[in-house]
């Protein structure tokens, strides 16, 4: 399939353990994002790359979360010393947009990896 | 206040009975509005895009007023399969990267 994909689908961690959760965007994407939903709320945004360049970061809720991009392709998010209140369901998803007049191209979402923090 | 604000519902409606959600947005500078759908642990896929002149596809019309900062999405003729949670999304930074902003989410049950 050509979509977005993330692995692991599910994750269950110790509470103070590391994970790291991973993104395959669709081939040729430009634009991915994180995003963090929580049970009966919408996503949240976390991060943005545009190719592997971090443009914004503003949505990470503390300094325990680290993403990366290195290549431009596959995507890499990290939480450290991990805690109950990060139990949520993280989504990726790509666009081919470049931003500024095709900001609004659709976004395609990956199926989430569900986080749950003992 | 949340950016982005919808009931949350439930909907429990019948099969064939016209639908409508709403939802309003914090910033008037916000430039792109959509409405997903999520099913039950999947994730959110666009349905479609909203535009200030309103725009239908199919038996899904929405709607935006920008004056009122207000959107809405009607479901005319609902089927079981249109059972899901609608999330009103904005993209709040339309000069900048398509972050998007999503409500909570109104969730539909459409019954027999």
């Amino acid at each position: 399939g050509a979509g977005v994909s993330q692995s692991p689908r599910y994750k269950v961690a110790k509470r103070g353990q590391d994970v790291a959760l991973r993104c395959d965007p669709i081939s040729g994407h430009v634009s991915l994002f994180w995003y963090q939903q929580a049970l009966g709320q919408g996503p949240e945004f976390l991060t943005y790359f545009q190719n592997e360049a971090q443009l914004d970061k503003s949505g990470l809720p503390s300094d325990r979360f680290f993403a990366e991009r290195p290549e431009g392709s596959v995507s890499t998010l990290k939480i450290q010393r991990t805690q109950q209140e990060d139990s949520a369901v993280y989504l990726c998803a790509s666009s081919p947009a470049l931003g500024l007049a095709e900001a609004s191209d659709t976004q395609y979402f990956g199926p989430g990896t569900r986080l749950t923090v003992l | 206040r949340k950016e982005v604000e919808q009931d949350p519902g439930p909907f429990n409606v019948p099969e064939g009975a016209t639908v409508a959600f709403n939802c309003t947005y914090s910033n008037s500078a916000s430039q792109s509005f959509f409405w997903y759908r999520q099913d039950c642990r999947k994730e959110p896929k666009l349905l479609m895009s909203v535009y200030s002149s309103g725009n239908e596809d199919g038996r899904f019309t929405a709607q935006l007023n920008r004056a009122s900062q207000y959107i809405s999405l009607l479901i005319r003729d609902p089927k079981l399969s249109d059972s899901a949670t609608y999330l009103c999304v904005v993209n709040m930074d339309g000069t900048s990267h398509g972050k998007l902003t999503f409500g909570q989410g109104t969730i539909l049950t459409v019954h027999p």
